[in-house]
């Protein structure tokens, strides 16, 4: 199966900075998604990014597929920002549509 | 906002107890899914449903049984469970199966045993 490796592992920030959080894949991988799972656990799917941009307000995300990698962008980070980023996906070769997760970003955004 | 749901949020049990996890989707989909995430760890795949019939079981122990009655809900059947089983169990749900669909996970059971 693939291997997803997110960096960095923890960050903390004051409230109104940008971050950047990226996700590494040891393959190609279909089904790339981006998860914030805030401080009581519930995990809310961000974005569905195969390859190309999104945004949606403060969040954007771009996948380069070809490089295997996806990047997530926060701007003016806010309090409610705090949590747990996974980026996720599935290989190419499986029929599953279970995802492999990386280990996670821990994002601390202080007031 | 979520259309899935599980019960309950917390469970403590002790070892030699059985107990079962709920899920529910609201979302009309056809896939359901159980992950298990422990400490500092990657959250971990369990099952997959699609349509009511397991398609995946990675290597889970016997001590945690699937069940899925019908496309919105499944349980996880707990017993004789070992320590090292508490996590955060998370529930999630996807429109397909065979489409690369994104999921939608539940607020998760808090289990600790004890």
């Amino acid at each position: 199966g693939i291997q997803v490796e997110q960096s960095p592992p923890d960050l903390i920030l004051q409230e109104g900075a940008n971050s950047t959080l990226r996700c590494n894949f040891s393959d190609s991988v279909n089904n790339l998604q981006w998860f914030h799972q805030n401080p009581w656990g519930q995990l809310i799917n961000l974005f569905y990014i195969p390859s190309g941009t999104k945004q949606n307000g403060r969040l954007s995300a771009t996948t380069v597929a070809t490089e295997r990698y996806s990047l997530l962008y926060i701007s003016s980070s806010q309090t409610t920002d705090s949590g747990v980023y996974f980026c996720a996906g599935s290989d190419s070769g499986g029929g599953a549509d279970g995802l492999t997760f990386g280990k996670g970003t821990h994002l601390i955004i202080q007031p | 906002e979520t259309g899935v749901t599980q019960t309950p949020r917390h469970l403590v049990m002790g070892m030699t107890n059985k107990k079962s996890l709920k899920c529910e989707q609201h979302l009309g989909h056809n896939a359901m899914y159980w992950y298990k995430q422990s400490a500092k760890k990657p959250l971990e795949l369990m099952f997959v449903y699609s349509l009511e019939e397991r398609v995946e079981n990675n290597s889970v122990p016997s001590r945690f049984s699937p069940e899925c009655p019908n496309s919105s809900h499944l349980f996880l059947h707990l017993h004789t469970l070992q320590p090292e089983d508490s996590a955060l169990y998370l529930c999630a749900s996807s429109q397909a199966y065979t489409i690369r669909e994104t999921q939608y996970f539940g607020p998760g059971t808090r289990l600790l045993v004890l």
